[in-house]
């Protein structure tokens, strides 16, 4: 069965340094989103891409953060210069022909030291 | 922003025995979806609803869109060790693209053998 797939499953950074979340999302879908979890608490939305373009973006998602489709399979989540608060899972979803159902890869694990 | 409140915010069952989760919102959503994450992964889709009143099953797994459109709950029969984990609710507002899904605060489950 087609799945989203992330790398790295975790990520080390230094406050301040840059890092790129990679993610390929389920071949044939059209919707791609990222989500963030802190520990222990609800899974929140960051931000959707569709056609090549960002269609809608949390308040979380200010100008630290971008996100692009490269090629045809990956979909990365940069985050400029990282603070301690960024420190979350990140997960990457994808959908299908409306968008609706979005089916959620495993995580990354982001810690900022 | 808009808010699912979920509940319980735990459970702590007998195996084989039923149990019956839902959510609740102020506001009128078009799809619910009902997710299971189990530690450090991501969340799995279950179950997806998207007309009000509408009643699906998959396997043990039964849940419901609120005709109201305002709420829905999940019950799971004869629970057993696996079903171990924190469901989520998660909702739509409408579906067009590129729509962010409010994720309810998660059941935790607990099953004792």
């Amino acid at each position: 069965e087609p799945e989203v797939t992330q790398t790295p499953s975790h990520q080390v950074t230094q406050m301040g340094q840059e890092v790129i979340l990679r993610c390929v999302p389920i071949s044939n879908h059209l919707y791609f989103y990222w989500y963030r979890q802190i520990l222990g608490q609800k899974v929140e939305f960051l931000v959707s891409f569709y056609n090549n373009e960002i269609s809608e973006k949390s308040e979380i998602f200010d100008d630290q953060f971008s996100v692009e489709r490269p090629d045809g399979s990956n979909f990365t989540l940069k985050i400029r210069s990282t603070k301690l608060e960024d420190s979350a899972m990140y997960f990457c979803a994808s959908g299908g022909e409306t968008g609706d159902t979005q089916y959620f890869g495993p995580g990354t694990r982001l810690t900022v030291l | 922003g808009q808010q699912l409140n979920q509940s319980p915010q735990s459970m702590f069952i007998q195996e084989g025995e039923d149990v019956s989760m839902n959510c609740t919102s102020s506001s009128i959503f078009n799809t619910w979806l009902w997710y299971k994450q189990d530690p450090g992964e991501g969340p799995v889709l279950l179950i997806a609803l998207y007309k009000a009143g509408e009643l699906t099953s998959n396997g043990r797994l039964t849940a419901q869109f609120g005709i109201t459109r305002k709420d829905s709950f999940l019950n799971i029969s004869a629970s057993i060790p696996s079903d171990v984990g924190i469901y989520f609710c998660a909702g739509l507002m409408n579906n067009n693209a590129g729509n962010m899904l409010t994720f309810g605060g998660g059941t935790r489950l607990m099953v004792k053998p």
